[in-house]
């Protein structure tokens, strides 16, 4: 099955930029989500596509994927961002299509 | 907007069955492109994929767990429901219902229940 790789954590002070990496072979031939969830929540989707915010996601949040890496980034991070992002592809493998990333910790400094 | 809550116990005993309903708000669960998907997350750990079910009844399920998964689906009760057999220790999770939404070139899940907590313990 498709494996899909990210750091455990990322920290940042506020007002900069996080970057969150998702590794999976040859991911840039595929489309990745990516979601946020903070602490005794349901994740929420704030990156589709590999590039597209739903409604009322801020344009802070944006993606972009080549080669063997996905990237959520986050501009202008703030507390209210500090929570675990989750990247997710729908792989073609009929047996699991379904593939999550490990979860990264975005902590604010 | 779609609203999804899970309902079932929050307890199950070792070697017994846990059962799990999303019931659905908001919205048809009869439209092409909508996959009900159940989705965990063991205790610190990430979100695990667990199966969907489309509203025309096939399913797919996580071949770690296909041999003790079934799912169903009643659209005109707008449910779906998991059942998970001879559960251990490592099936103690929080379980979360999600529509997942086809799009250009894959599924994402756009809407997400509130989570059940599951405890696996005699």
């Amino acid at each position: 099955s498709y494996v899909l790789t990210q750091p455990p954590s990322v920290s940042v002070p506020p007002g900069q930029t996080a970057r969150i990496t998702c590794g999976g072979n040859r991911i840039g031939s595929k489309t990745v989500h990516w979601y946020q969830q903070k602490p005794g929540q349901a994740p929420v989707l704030v990156v589709y596509d590999g590039s597209h915010r739903p409604s009322g996601i801020p344009e802070r949040f944006s993606g972009s994927n080549s080669g063997n890496t996905a990237t959520l980034t986050i501009s202008g991070v703030g507390a209210g961002d500090e929570a675990d992002y989750h990247c997710q592809v729908w792989d073609g493998n009929i047996d699991l299509p379904g593939v999550f990333g490990g979860g990264t910790k975005l902590t604010v400094l | 907007q779609v609203r999804l809550q899970v309902s079932g116990p929050g307890l199950v005993k070792p070697s017994q069955t846990l059962s799990l309903t999303c019931s659905v708000s908001g919205g048809s669960m009869r439209i092409d492109g909508y996959y009900w998907t159940w989705i965990r997350q063991r205790p610190e750990k990430g979100l695990e994929y667990i199966g969907y079910i489309y509203h025309t009844g096939s399913t797919n399920y996580n071949p770690s767990l296909k041999s003790r998964i079934a799912m169903s689906i009643d659209t005109s009760k707008k449910q779906f429901s998991l059942k998970l057999r001879s559960v251990t220790a490592a099936d103690t999770a929080l379980y979360f219902c999600a529509r997942g939404s086809q799009g250009g070139d894959g599924v994402c899940f756009d809407n997400w229940g509130p989570g059940s907590l599951v405890t696996v313990s005699s």
